[in-house]
């Protein structure tokens, strides 16, 4: 089974600053979907990036970017230009991406609580 | 606002009641997910329906059950309630099982058992 680690229970950043989230996870698949979600105070699960494991190319949304190294199964969100918009608990999961019935569930970590100070 | 509706938002309720929780995913999307989260277990997956049929099952506790209908709406049954079902409770779409489809989450139900 494939499990997601998020090992920052919190972390916190000045306002305009640049933080990274880690994440590591464990899966013995070659094909897989990664992601980051967002639940601000409101609890909408918001997706924030998504990589595909087969791409090399990190992914990059806005401010968001992720570092994604595959051997060291390694996903970590980088959040450039930090706004007091962007306090919120982050989440890591995983998706298989073998195409088989009941492969696609999401995969959460545990999350990383991130707080903007002014 | 993901298009995915869930109802009710908050739901409370006594030990051995069972309550019903209903999800409408966003237009044209065949996938319904269900998901709990709790203090002690995190965020972790239920159940899974495919067009109106049960494709995968995760931590889903036999005193819980799914469904969804012909329109693709879902209700997920809770019964014999007990106070460590309180959590939230999401539901999420999306247009089909395969490749990197984004699942839309709903706003959740958040269930509180006294």
């Amino acid at each position: 089974a494939q499990t997601v680690t998020q090992s920052q229970p919190e972390m916190s950043v000045q306002e305009a600053e640049t933080v990274t989230l880690s994440c590591t996870y464990d899966t013995s698949e070659s094909d897989y979907y990664l992601f980051w979600y967002k639940q601000p105070p409101s609890r909408q699960m918001i997706l924030v990036i998504r990589q595909e494991a087969y791409k090399q190319q990190n992914a990059t949304e806005n401010r968001f970017s992720v570092n994604f190294q595959k051997a060291a199964k390694s996903f970590s969100l980088k959040i450039s230009d930090s706004q007091l918009g962007d306090a919120a608990m982050y989440f890591c999961a995983y998706r298989s991406g073998v195409s088989n019935f009941g492969n696609e569930k999401l995969t959460f970590g545990t999350g990383t609580r991130l707080t903007i100070i002014p | 606002d993901s298009g995915v509706t869930q109802t009710p938002k908050h739901l409370i309720t006594a030990t051995g009641q069972r309550v019903t929780l209903r999800c409408s995913p966003r237009s044209g999307d065949l996938s319904v997910y269900w998901y709990q989260q709790s203090l002690d277990q995190g965020l972790q997956f239920l159940i899974q329906y495919y067009n109106g049929e049960e494709r995968a099952k995760g931590n889903i506790l036999e005193r819980f059950s799914a469904q969804q209908f012909p329109d693709l709406h879902s209700e997920l049954n809770l019964s014999s309630l007990e106070l460590g079902d309180s959590a939230l409770y999401f539901c999420a779409s999306s247009e089909q099982g395969q490749g990197a489809n984004e699942q839309f989450f709903g706003p959740g139900t958040r269930l509180t058992v006294l």
